[in-house]
């Protein structure tokens, strides 16, 4: 079974509109988990390391007040795109290692589209 | 700085014949190395990784992959397709000194043909 949790699957909102994605291990405590955007047909691309109790660090070039990563608790990670507009559509990938077992898992993605 | 290039976006093979992914990464550091599989609608499963033990890795479901120094490469093979390959492949490789940090290829889509 699913060792990370995304939810939600799929979104559709308005342009302007907030949306909050959550990224949760499952059976591990993770204080580091990690955020990847995907456009069609293009590589999945770091786009920041979420750090518990602490600010998120982001990759160059990926705004920080557009993309709010909240990560409160070791295990639940939160990524809101702010003010989103149809560029911001594609689709978001978290991933949390499990430092005991030496591997990193992935969520099964969220497919973002904004109209 | 690391990055990854997958060749072919598309593969397609008959069933049973050879599957064979390919996998170039360039890391001024020495590498991690990775494979991922991913389904549709699921998550991004780990096949297999090479650590700096064996050269030849061998992973889940028959796939092994090769690291190969002097060719920065990282190959995925699998000698018989079977129609429950059918999926994407993503590469992937971070470092020593950032084990969680990956940079990913573009992936590559494995066809199947009965």
């Amino acid at each position: 079974g699913a060792v990370v949790s995304q939810h939600p699957s799929w979104v559709i909102c308005k342009s302007g509109t907030s949306v909050k994605i959550e990224c949760r291990s499952l059976d591990f405590q993770a204080t580091t988990m990690f955020w990847y955007r995907q456009f069609p047909k293009q590589s999945l691309m770091l786009m920041a390391t979420s750090n518990e109790g602490s600010k998120a660090t982001y990759e160059q070039g990926v705004e920080k007040d557009k993309f709010l990563i909240n990560h409160a608790s070791l295990t639940l990670s939160t990524l809101t795109v702010t003010s989103a507009h149809p560029e911001d559509s594609s689709f978001y990938i978290c991933s949390a290692p499990d430092r005991g077992k030496n591997i990193q898992y992935f969520g099964a993605g969220t497919r973002l589209s904004v109209l | 700085a690391q990055s990854v290039t997958q060749l072919g976006s598309h593969v397609s093979v008959s069933e049973g014949a050879l599957v064979l992914l390919r996998c170039n990464y360039s890391s001024s550091v020495p590498p991690y190395l990775f494979w991922y599989v991913q389904y549709p609608n699921q998550g991004l499963q780990l096949l297999l990784k090479y650590t700096s033990a064996a050269t030849l890795v061998k992973g889940i479901n028959g796939f092994e992959a090769e690291f190969k120094k002097s060719e920065t490469s990282f190959h995925l093979t699998k000698p018989s397709a079977h129609m429950s390959d059918a999926a994407e492949y993503f590469c992937a490789v971070s470092s020593r000194y950032n084990f969680n940090k990956f940079y990913f290829g573009s992936g590559t889509k494995l066809n199947v043909k009965p």
